[in-house]
């Protein structure tokens, strides 16, 4: 059993077009977050949700909207993509927010 | 803004080394975590350390916690090359659900 699953694992796309990354996470969490990997291996939070709230939006272009349907899924949507958008997005997800997280196998995104 | 810092960047070893990595954080923490990633993988936690303990052993690993120095220390003992993979330390704070990475050591175990 995947505890924290995203899809697709690779997403290749034109600039301009909107795509969408989903996760799922079935570990019973409370907070799931959005992080970007950039090609230096930086990795900076994106988002954060607690229980479908949003309770960390980092200085991300309002283009990226996450989405909570329920507490255990996470989805990012990314309008207008741009080249540098291109980089590996992970979702991951923890309990209470301050133990262990839980990433999911990463979405290389790569913009054309 | 960045809250860690990891040296080296880069660690190349044998089989049999210790490897050692540091971390440097800015502001007050609640914990510090460890983490590893095999190249092309997501994040795998491998320890966590509170803010009001110093040392903590796991297996092969050993983190070191100094809160009045900001700084905290990975060490492998008896490394394998299975270890190869880059490594981040993450600091959790006081009052938010923030996980702030560092930069990440990259390890190299050769056989």
């Amino acid at each position: 059993d995947t505890a924290v699953s995203q899809t697709p694992k690779y997403l290749v796309t034109q600039m301009g077009n909107d795509k969408s990354i989903k996760c799922e996470q079935n570990l019973g969490h409370d907070t799931m977050y959005w992080y970007k990997q950039d090609s230096k291996k930086f990795l900076k939070i994106m988002f954060s949700y607690n229980n479908k709230e949003l309770i960390i939006n980092e200085t991300v272009p309002n283009r990226f909207s996450p989405k909570s349907p329920d507490k255990a899924h996470l989805n990012l949507h990314i309008n207008s993509l741009e080249l540098g958008d291109s980089a590996v997005y992970f979702c991951a997800s923890s309990q209470e927010g301050r133990t262990e997280a839980f990433f999911g196998q990463g979405t290389r995104l790569t913009v054309v | 803004s960045q809250q860690g810092e990891e040296d080296p960047q880069a660690l190349s070893i044998q089989e049999g080394e210790n490897a050692t990595m540091n971390c440097s954080y800015k502001t007050s923490i609640n914990n510090l975590q460890w983490y590893r990633q095999n190249s092309g993988r997501g994040l795998v936690h491998l320890i966590l350390i509170r803010s009001n303990e110093r040392e903590k052993h796991s297996g092969r690993l050993r983190v070191t916690l100094d809160t009045s120095k900001k700084s905290s220390s990975l060490l492998i003992t008896a490394s394998r090359a299975a270890d190869t993979a880059s490594y981040f330390c993450a600091t959790g704070l006081y009052n938010t659900d923030k996980l702030i990475f560092g930069t990440g050591t990259r390890l190299q175990v050769f056989p």
